[in-house]
């Protein structure tokens, strides 16, 4: 059974341009979420999905960042236009249920984000 | 509000040496707590979960986590270190949003064995 994919594994752009980062859940998760390590800190919640609706964007740093998930499979989060700040490590997970505590959430290696 | 303190953020242990990674909660509701693990190019994966059925939980590789209410922890344990061990480990408890369960992760701790 494939893994949670994400892509691109690393993107390097300047402050100002356009990123989109994918997301490929595990096949049949309805819930996916999206996480993001600014380095050294700790990984910081962003967004939940419940197949194509979000459940829980309260992570979302600014109207930059937006996330979508048509069709509840696969999900890009873009940023437009990216900072400095933005900089850092994006992860992706997915769980299978009704996104109940105890449903392990499945991670993604990450997108590493420079921005410069 | 929930949050999560992970005291030291490099730990150096020799192969065969006792691993302890701290965690301290804090937590308004009854907690749910995680360690997870990642290592180089990898994701993150489940060591081990705290459900409140026991307190001492066992996962995987030969780590355990005990979960102490009066201190507010949940240290990582492992009797014996292991060179594979080497990797990033993070505490998390899962905070609730209308029933649907978000992670809230503590800064990570890298762990280093050294032959």
């Amino acid at each position: 059974e494939a893994g949670v994919t994400q892509f691109p594994s690393h993107s390097v752009i300047e402050k100002g341009q356009t990123v989109t980062l994918r997301c490929d859940p595990i096949s049949g998760h309805d819930n996916l979420y999206w996480y993001r390590r600014v380095m050294g800190k700790e990984i910081k919640f962003l967004l939940h999905f419940v197949k194509e609706s979000k459940q829980d964007e309260s992570g979302m740093p600014n109207n930059r960042f937006l996330a979508e998930r048509t069709g509840g499979t696969y999900s890009t989060l873009k940023v437009q236009p990216a900072e400095l700040e933005d900089s850092g490590v994006y992860f992706c997970a997915s769980s299978g249920g009704s996104g109940e505590w105890y449903n392990e959430q499945f991670f993604g290696p990450g997108t590493r984000l420079t921005v410069l | 509000a929930q949050s999560v303190t992970q005291l030291g953020s490099h730990v150096s242990v020799s192969e065969g040496a006792l691993v302890l990674l701290r965690c301290n909660y804090s937590s308004s509701v009854p907690p749910y707590l995680f360690w997870y693990v990642q290592y180089p190019n990898q994701g993150l994966q489940l060591l081990l979960k705290y459900t409140s059925a026991a307190t001492l939980v066992k996962g995987i590789n030969g780590f355990e986590a005990e979960f102490k209410k009066s201190e507010t922890s949940f240290h990582l344990t492992k009797p014996s270190a292991h060179m594979s061990d080497a990797a990033e480990y993070f505490c998390a408890v899962s905070g609730f949003s209308g029933g649907y369960n978000k992670l809230i992760f503590g800064a990570g701790t890298r762990l280093a064995v050294h032959p």
